[in-house]
């Protein structure tokens, strides 16, 4: 089925350990984005790339890097975990007609 | 002020209701306008675009005002399956979107 895919889509981390959240589309959109959202709130924009070879700073991006490996893969990554990362993380990638959302990850930080 | 701003709610409606939500923005150059419904504990999904005309899928209808920077979503004769958060998207030319935290709607037999 044509969309977005996560992966992992749970994981339990330790403060200070680094982990790669993973997501690829295949529906040919330019636009990729990566959110959290934690519970009773909103989406909070952390990274997005317009295109392939760009990536930019969204509202929260502390304690996190991005890459976008190819027009396909736009993958997240934390470097140092730490508690208050602990959230729902959804991949999504848009064209003029919205956006589509992986199925999230759920991560806890212990 | 919050770019996109949503009456939280919740909003609570016997079934066969009908129920309206809105959602301001504050970017007089945004450009699209979504609706998203999001299930307790998965993703969001796009439930309809916003057009200047209004649209309307089904029971739902979704207006847009420009002069007063509102959208909004009607739904009519509500079914239980119909509980859910519902999030307005902004999106300015070319860009990326803004949503809003979203207005829980549960429904009640």
């Amino acid at each position: 089925n044509a969309g977005v895919t996560q992966t992992p889509k749970f994981q339990v981390l330790k403060t200070g350990q680094s982990m790669t959240l993973q997501c690829a589309q295949d529906m040919n959109h330019n636009s990729m984005y990566w959110y959290r959202q934690d519970p009773g709130m909103g989406l909070r924009l952390i990274y997005y790339s317009a295109s392939e070879g760009t990536t930019d700073k969204g509202e929260v991006p502390n304690g996190y890097n991005v890459s976008r490996l190819n027009k396909r893969e736009f993958s997240l990554r934390l470097e140092s975990a730490a508690p208050s990362q602990t959230s729902v993380y959804f991949c999504a990638s848009s064209s003029n007609y919205g956006y589509t959302f992986g199925s999230g990850t759920r991560l806890t930080v212990v | 002020r919050k770019e996109v701003e949503q009456d939280p709610g919740p909003f609570n409606v016997p079934e066969g209701a009908t129920v309206a939500f809105n959602c301001t923005y504050s970017n007089s150059a945004s450009q699209s306008f979504f609706w998203y419904r999001q299930d307790c504990r998965k993703e969001p999904k796009l439930l309809m675009s916003v057009y200047s005309s209004g649209n309307e899928d089904g029971r739902f209808t979704a207006q847009l005002n420009r002069a007063s920077q509102y959208i909004s979503l009607l739904i009519r004769d509500s079914k239980l399956s119909d509980s859910a958060t519902y999030l307005c998207a902004v999106k300015e030319n070319a860009g990326k979107s803004t949503f809003g935290d979203g207005t829980t709607l549960t429904v009640k037999p």
